[in-house]
């Protein structure tokens, strides 16, 4: 069956400290791939996307995540974070069809 | 342009009783999506529409609950006799999808339903 395992519940870094934010999917084939933050209390917001090409991607907020085909994992990853970033994280992914599969989310916390 | 809206932000309601949650999605998109969201899990799909077209429905959306698109804009969620077990986070969110394009959904800030 299709999914999407972010295995970290939660996390917590330092401010300034590096992040990352691990994912793995299992599909057919290479699925189109999605990392979504959520703040209490908002809505869903896109940080990034792959859907082919450059296995490196860049998103906004200075977040970017990698690809790997050989591990089926599509890491988030931030050089440092800020005490804003404290949020909780989804790993989401289609087939480029109707149906996005998230993951259970991984909830940061940053401490001074 | 003013992003995905849900309408209301909360309802609490008594076992047994009827709701109807409203999305206005982004007025270009063509498609419109329904999410359920429990206490730490991740967005479950519900339902989605192309247009005004529901062309899938997951297995979770049981028969108390009923989604319209009437005019291919905003979209209704309707559940009838709602049980405790329906208490969650319901996430509205739309994208624009053409042929060959690649296309992200833009989601709203959620409905929270309390069944008491």
């Amino acid at each position: 069956a299709q999914s999407v395992t972010q295995p970290d519940i939660h996390i917590t870094v330092s401010e300034g400290a590096s992040l990352e934010l691990r994912c793995n999917y299992s599909y057919g084939a290479t699925p189109y791939l999605f990392w979504y933050v959520q703040s209490p209390g908002q809505g869903l917001q896109l940080l990034l996307k792959y859907f082919s090409g450059d296995t490196l991607v860049q998103g906004i907020k200075g977040f970017e995540a990698e690809f790997k085909r050989s591990q089926s994992s599509f890491n988030l990853r931030k050089p440092s974070v800020h005490w804003s970033d404290a949020a909780e994280y989804f790993c989401a992914a289609d087939t480029g069809g109707f149906k996005t599969i998230f993951g259970a989310g991984t909830r940061l916390f940053v401490k001074a | 342009d003013t992003g995905v809206s849900q309408d209301p932000r909360h309802k609490i309601t008594k076992r047994g009783q009827n709701v109807t949650f409203r999305c206005d999605p982004i007025s270009e998109h063509n498609r419109l999506y329904w999410y359920r969201q429990t206490l730490g899990q991740g967005p479950e799909f519900l339902t989605y529409f192309q247009n005004e077209a529901q062309l899938e429905k997951s297995r979770l959306l049981s028969d108390r609950f009923s989604a319209e698109r009437p005019k291919g804009s905003f979209s209704t969620l309707e559940i009838q006799r709602t049980e405790q077990g329906d208490s969650a986070m319901y996430l509205c969110a739309s994208s624009f999808e053409t042929s060959g394009n690649s296309y992200e959904q833009y989601f709203g800030p959620g409905t929270r339903l309390t069944v008491t």
